[in-house]
């Protein structure tokens, strides 16, 4: 079992609902990361988290909005998105934002946008 | 600029076959980390192995063994007598020693294990 869980695990929604994604960890991980995965392709960052702070904004559009209320959970916003939104969105944690520590990925939300 | 090369889209194998996934990195860092993760149809990616650019020695761990050699800037993973359950998409990550969090990732393979 993966010790990154990730809430739901799949997500239909229309271009004008609101919905969030949530990621929980309990292994004590001080950076927490948002990727968004299309088929057949790698993973692209998102954002990171560091010790409850956003790090880095990859020029996410705004539709998208990411909130870590505390060091275990964290949260994707989702507003006004659109069909090509639709992927997987994989939340990963590791133990700081640098350094050799690798990420532990969690199974990820299917996201659908109709 | 940091690049991961993954040269091979799809393999395709009997199982009990050895397979060889290739993995070849650019960068111009002195400390860097390079990693291996597994993507199974359920979307995880699962962690395998991590090597730091100061440690060429390679490792073996069950039916998995890696190669890393930095002469040729790759990190080569190899699957021994490999199984059913060993087909997903793998993926190999370079972390650069300096930038925050960030994983640049090649394309990933993917890899059939016919019974």
């Amino acid at each position: 079992d993966t010790e990154v869980t990730q809430t739901p695990k799949h997500l239909v929604m229309g271009m004008t609902n609101k919905k969030s994604l949530k990621c929980e960890q309990h292994m004590g991980h001080r950076a927490m990361y948002w990727y968004k995965q299309k088929a057949k392709k790698p993973p692209e960052l998102m954002f990171v988290y560091s010790y409850e702070k956003l790090s880095i904004n990859e020029s996410v559009p705004s539709r998208f909005s990411p909130e870590c209320p505390n060091s275990s959970l964290l949260n994707l916003h989702l507003h006004a998105l659109q069909p090509e939104d639709s992927a997987l969105y994989l939340c990963a944690s590791s133990q700081e934002v640098t350094g050799d520590q690798p990420q532990h990925f969690g199974d990820g939300t299917r996201l659908s946008i109709l | 600029a940091q690049k991961v090369t993954q040269a091979q889209t799809e393999i395709s194998v009997v199982e009990k076959e050895d397979v060889t996934l290739d993995c070849v990195y650019e960068t111009r860092d002195t400390t860097y980390y390079l990693f291996w993760y597994k993507q199974p149809p359920s979307g995880e990616l699962v962690f395998l192995i991590r090597r730091n650019s100061f440690d060429e020695q390679n490792e073996i761990s069950g039916r998995y063994s890696w190669n890393f050699q930095k002469s040729t800037s790759s990190f080569n993973f190899t699957i021994t007598a490999s199984q059913v359950v060993d087909s997903a998409v793998y993926f190999c990550a370079l972390r650069r020693g300096s930038t925050l969090g960030r994983l640049y990732f090649g394309r990933g393979t993917q890899l059939t294990v016919w019974p």
